[in-house]
């Protein structure tokens, strides 16, 4: 069973420029969640998308942003980056049936380092 | 209320001995307390998860145990081994909303 996928693994981009980040969820999970992980902050919530409407927002600026696609892949976009927002973006996914959450699967992260 | 405190920070043990992590939350409607594993260059994998029906689960060598009224909740980590070295973070949730992490702690077994 395929775990979560994200790509790119490893990104460079120059202030003020914008990246777009994928994941690829556990086949049959519905719900994608977005976190961003850094050695100050710790693991962050951004936002979660279940059947491609976002369900919860986290305490980011207009900046980030998502979306879900009817496959249940998901992207996030950050636009206009700054140097504080290099950190590892970390992708889950989970199984919710009847409103029972069955436990949240995290990908290997994509590392973005903003110069 | 949306934070989890996590403690130690870091944790040196001898291999064979009990690692503990101990985490509070103020937020009595957090429904889902699971513990996460994360090594170097991963991302965090789900050791282990409690819901607050019951006071302890266990798991091979990982056992949580839950305090409700304390609202405190734990993971020991029996018999040691080097290979359980790696950044350890609890955290919680409540119906479909998202995790609250603790700030982790950095667990390094000694041979």
């Amino acid at each position: 069973k395929a775990g979560v996928t994200q790509t790119p693994r490893y990104l460079i981009k120059t202030r003020g420029q914008q990246v777009t980040l994928s994941c690829s969820p556990i086949s049959g999970h519905r719900s994608v969640s977005w976190y961003q992980q850094t050695p100050g902050q710790g693991l962050q919530f951004l936002f979660e998308y279940f059947s491609e409407t976002q369900r919860n927002k986290g305490n980011f600026p207009g900046r980030f942003s998502g979306r879900q696609f009817s496959n249940s892949r998901s992207e996030m976009n950050v636009s206009t980056l700054e140097l504080g927002d290099s950190a590892l973006y970390l992708c889950a996914s989970s199984l919710f049936v009847q409103g029972f959450n069955y436990g949240y699967t995290f990908g290997s992260g994509t590392r973005l380092t903003v110069v | 209320q949306q934070q989890v405190k996590q403690s130690p920070q870091s944790l040196i043990v001898q291999k064979g001995g009990i690692s503990i992590i101990n985490c509070a939350y103020e937020n009595t409607a957090f429904d889902y307390f699971p513990w996460y594993q994360q090594f170097p260059g991963k991302g965090p994998a789900l050791l282990i998860a409690i819901r607050p029906d019951v006071s302890e689960k266990k798991e091979g060598r990982f056992t949580i145990s839950f305090n409700k009224s304390a609202k405190q909740f734990s993971l020991h980590i029996m018999d040691s081994q080097p290979g359980d070295s790696a950044t350890y973070f609890c955290a919680a949730s409540w119906g479909a909303q998202k995790l609250v992490f603790g700030q982790g702690t950095r667990l390094t077994i000694n041979p």
